[in-house]
């Protein structure tokens, strides 16, 4: 089944320990990307990548990072989080062929609920 | 800049009614434009999207959109609400190299 799967799908933490929530698709999709998503502002994206070793900055990716080294894969890291990424994050990824999101349909993974103390 | 504006964030039907989502966008060039709906605790599902072939869209589920370029508006439609169809709508412009969301808007269906 085509998917994408995040991990974990819910996450209590405290400030500064730092956490990384995983992403993984089968589909053998070129973009992938990151979003969080609050209440009243719809989804702002954090990151994201068109290929292998290709990332780039999004909306709001202070405090974040990520890596691109395998094609399926692109963990979300937070290396100090802080209570105001308390949020829910979806990984999505598309094929990213020459119109990329333009046209792509862009298939999510269920979410990951962090919560911050 | 590119921007997608939902203009209601809470819409009530009762089961059986038509279902009206509205949506405008801004471009400087012809876009192309989504719907996505997430239903609690899921992730988003594509329910329709635009990309210039046609100005009215079928999607999944009986909901269609039409693409009005004079009113720059990108509407979600459905004849008969059904009680699943209770859920979060987000209306999504495609950019260059990144999606555009909307706010979103919370669909409520009663009995």
């Amino acid at each position: 089944e085509a998917q994408v799967t995040q991990n974990p799908r819910y996450l209590i933490t405290v400030t500064g320990k730092k956490l990384t929530v995983t992403c993984s698709q089968n589909m053998n999709h070129e973009y992938m990307s990151w979003y969080r998503q609050d209440p009243g502002l719809g989804l702002r994206q954090i990151y994201y990548s068109m290929n292998v070793e290709v990332t780039d900055k999004g909306d709001v990716p202070e405090g974040y990072k990520v890596s691109r080294k395998e094609k399926r894969n692109f963990p979300l890291i937070l290396e100090s989080p802080s209570p105001n990424q308390t949020s829910l994050y979806f990984c999505a990824s598309s094929l990213g062929l020459a119109d990329l999101a333009s046209t792509d349909t862009q298939y999510f993974g269920p979410g990951t609920r962090l919560t911050v103390l | 800049a590119q921007s997608v504006t939902q203009l209601d964030s809470h819409v009530s039907v009762s089961e059986g009614t038509p279902v009206l989502l509205r949506c405008n966008y801004s471009s400087s060039y012809s876009p192309s434009l989504f719907w996505y709906v997430q239903h609690p605790n899921k992730g988003l599902q594509l329910l329709l999207k635009y990309t210039s072939a046609a100005t009215l869209v079928k999607g999944i589920n009986g909901f269609e959109a039409e693409f009005k370029k004079s009113e720059t508006s990108f509407h979600l439609t459905k004849p008969s609400a059904h009680m699943s169809d209770a859920a979060e709508y987000f209306c999504v412009g495609g950019g260059t190299d990144k999606l555009i969301f909307g706010t979103g808007t919370r669909l409520q269906v009663f009995p």
